[in-house]
């Protein structure tokens, strides 16, 4: 069972902005920085944020990463087709000594 | 360019044991931690611990103890994940991923493995 919970799917279509979130408790997002991977439909995932905020080198500012106690946020606007895809949030667990990962949210373009 | 590279898929029975290879370049091998990922058909990601690629020294996350076995051969910058006395339940793609710390917590991984699909079946 997953400490980090998310919502299992979110849409939009092209060109909106889609919000969704990771929400944890204190031994992980409320102590510790989040990250967030992106999985597309068979492929291996890839770090699209890192330390709550920030974007590796390739990955275009349209995707943006929030933190606020215990919960965070991944923001994607200006959504294209190829956005289509699983999104993971995770954090360190001080309590379980451990790599969290989020229930994951699937991100479907309308 | 950094990345890793793990060996292909792999079909055995119950019972049998199953070694999964992570080839690691463009970087110094032993300056990162090696990280196993397991994720079952259809389901999420799920933390199997780390291999300090300095020590050897490896860190197993609850539910990888006993059956699963982290290993180096530095000389070939290449870690392994052994599962022995497989079962059913066991099917699922392996990733290793290099594992970047700032701090202690501030933790992610970049990049990973392209996966390893190991199905267990009679």
């Amino acid at each position: 069972q997953s400490v980090l919970t998310q919502p299992p799917s979110a849409s939009g279509t092209p060109g909106q902005r889609v919000t969704f979130s990771c929400s944890g408790s204190s031994s992980n997002i409320g102590s510790k920085t989040v990250n967030w991977y992106q999985q597309l439909p068979g492929t291996a995932p890839k770090l699209l944020i890192y330390s709550n905020n920030q974007r590796p080198s390739g990955v275009p500012d349209r995707f943006s990463g929030s933190k606020s106690g215990t919960s965070a946020s991944l923001a994607i606007s200006g959504l294209q087709s190829e956005d289509e895809a699983d999104y993971y949030c995770a954090a360190w667990d001080d309590r379980l000594k451990g790599y969290v990962f989020g229930t994951g949210t699937k991100v479907t373009v309308l | 360019q950094v990345q890793l590279v793990q060996s292909g898929s792999e079909l055995k029975k119950p019972g049998a044991s199953v070694q999964v290879s992570c080839k690691a370049s463009g970087y110094t091998f032993s300056n990162y931690a090696i990280n196993w990922v397991r994720q079952a058909p259809g389901q999420g990601l799920e933390w199997m611990g780390w291999i300090n690629t300095n020590t050897g020294n490896p860190t197993y996350a609850q539910g990888f103890t006993g059956r699963f076995v982290f290993s180096l051969d530095t000389s070939v910058s290449t870690a392994y994940l052994q599962i022995s006395s497989l079962k059913a339940e066991d099917t699922a793609v392996y990733y290793c991923a290099r594992g970047q710390e700032r701090v202690y917590g501030d933790l992610w991984f970049d990049p990973w493995g392209q996966g390893t699909l190991v199905t267990v079946s009679s």
